[in-house]
């Protein structure tokens, strides 16, 4: 099956810097790349995701670039704030696309 | 509330009780996953259903859990003869075909 790795597994950053988190997934065939944050006791929530045929994606402060060729993608959120603490999961759809495989998580925390 | 919703949202057992878990999906979305998460790891697939049809399960699913999902809408997970290791928070998902997936809040199970 699908293998994704996660790094850094946690990261601190002044309010107002930028964060990036990578992800490196195994299976070629996998098309769909989510990215959930998830805050202390609560579900995890999508903030963005990317397709396979799309090479970055943008939502005001959060950004996702996919590069198929090496098999990684990222997450990129600028200005941050200290809501932006929390942990991240990125995800791969694998070959039939019928789960999602989760990297380890990424705690970040913005230190105002 | 016309999210995900899991019930209960607690349950503590002993050792060697049945529990059986409930998850409401959004109305219409015909994809169904379960997953378990545990402290400071990503979820874990468990088990993943279109409509009622059980597609595909991992091999984290020993032969004391079972899944159900009798109509295509609401689907439950039991555990039979509950283990300590079994104590973790169990998520439900869906999707409707390849769009984004939502998380339900979770049922954390403690087993004493």
């Amino acid at each position: 099956g699908e293998n994704v790795e996660q790094h850094p597994s946690t990261l601190s950053v002044q309010e107002g810097d930028s964060a990036v988190i990578k992800c490196t997934y195994s299976d070629s065939a996998s098309n769909y790349f989510p990215w959930y944050k998830q805050e202390l006791g609560k579900r995890p929530q999508l903030i963005i995701d990317i397709r396979s045929n799309v090479g970055e994606k943008k939502d005001q402060r959060i950004a996702v670039t996919l590069n198929k060729t090496a098999k990684h993608f990222s997450l990129h959120i600028t200005e941050t704030q200290p809501e932006d603490s929390a942990v991240y999961f990125c995800a791969a759809d694998g070959r039939t696309g019928n789960q999602f495989y989760f990297g380890t998580g990424t705690s970040l925390t913005v230190i105002p | 509330d016309t999210g995900v919703s899991q019930d209960p949202r607690h349950k503590i057992t002993k050792r060697g009780q049945n529990v059986t878990f409930r998850c409401d999906p959004i109305s219409e979305h015909n994809r169904l996953y379960w997953y378990r998460q545990t402290l400071g790891q990503g979820p874990e697939f468990l088990t993943y259903f279109q409509n009622e049809a059980q597609l595909e399960k991992s091999r984290l699913l020993s032969d004391r859990f079972s899944a159900e999902r009798p109509k295509g809408s609401f689907s439950t997970l039991e555990i039979q003869r509950t283990e300590q290791g079994d104590s973790a928070m169990y998520l439900c998902a869906s999707r409707a075909g390849l769009t984004e997936a939502f998380f339900g809040q979770g049922t954390r199970l403690t087993v004493v």
